[in-house]
């Protein structure tokens, strides 16, 4: 079935580096959300994007959808060790929600 | 609020052998989901619930695994028999609406299987 695809698969930066990762889809996403899971935790939903061209912001944290509505970002400014795991994107195609692969992010000290 | 519950939190068998994994979701949440997270996987959804009523298990090796819900509230995943592959954390989520596209799903911290 339809998956969306997520890159870079990792991403190391430095403590007070920038961090962004890319969610994209062949096909038009009614919506789409991101979870963030810890090491060794369990996904915890971030935010639900909706509307076209819409951006949203929660402190340091900046999620896109694209106009088209086939890709979505988060953007992490200024990135501290606790923003240290897995970020998936997960699409609601036809009733079930289909996560992305995921991209790890390590924030070295 | 109690979130999502789940036991046991790790369990280790035999390939060949069966486990049995419970789910107790966020209470008045009507839709219960069951998925499989390989280690560095996204996890994948094997079974949905609305209320005690199947909506996907497209997913769901059926040779090997079972879900039921019973009374619409808590729920068990069986593997049986197990194989090698089937090492993986299993989630349980909850929603409340009638699903993903209606509003965040809440995970449970998972139930962490090694077959050896």
């Amino acid at each position: 079935g339809q998956q969306v695809m997520q890159i870079p698969q990792y991403q190391h930066v430095q403590e007070g580096e920038d961090f962004t990762t890319y969610c994209n889809s062949s096909t038009t996403l009614s919506n789409i959300q991101w979870y963030k899971q810890r090491p060794g935790g369990h996904p915890v939903f971030l935010i639900q994007l909706v509307k076209s061209g819409e951006v949203k912001k929660q402190k340091r944290l900046t999620f896109q959808f694209g106009e088209a509505k086939k890709n979505s970002s988060l953007h992490i400014t200024a990135t501290q060790t606790t923003d240290v795991g897995t970020y998936f994107c997960a699409d609601p195609q036809g009733g079930k929600l289909i996560f992305g692969q995921g991209t790890e992010l390590s924030v070295k000290p | 609020e109690a979130g999502v519950a789940q036991s046991p939190r790790y369990k280790i068998i035999e390939k060949r052998q069966s486990v049995a994994f419970w789910c107790n979701p966020i209470s008045g949440h009507a839709t219960l989901y069951w998925y499989q997270q390989i280690l560095g996987q996204g996890p994948k959804l094997l079974i949905q619930f609305q209320n005690n009523g199947v909506v996907d298990d497209s997913q769901l090796p059926k040779d090997r695994f079972s879900a039921e819900r019973l009374k619409g509230v808590d729920s068990t995943l069986k593997i049986q028999p197990a194989k090698l592959e089937d090492s993986a954390v299993y989630l349980c989520a909850s929603s409340l609406g009638g699903g993903p596209g209606t509003g965040e799903l809440f995970f449970g911290e998972g139930s962490r299987l090694t077959v050896l």
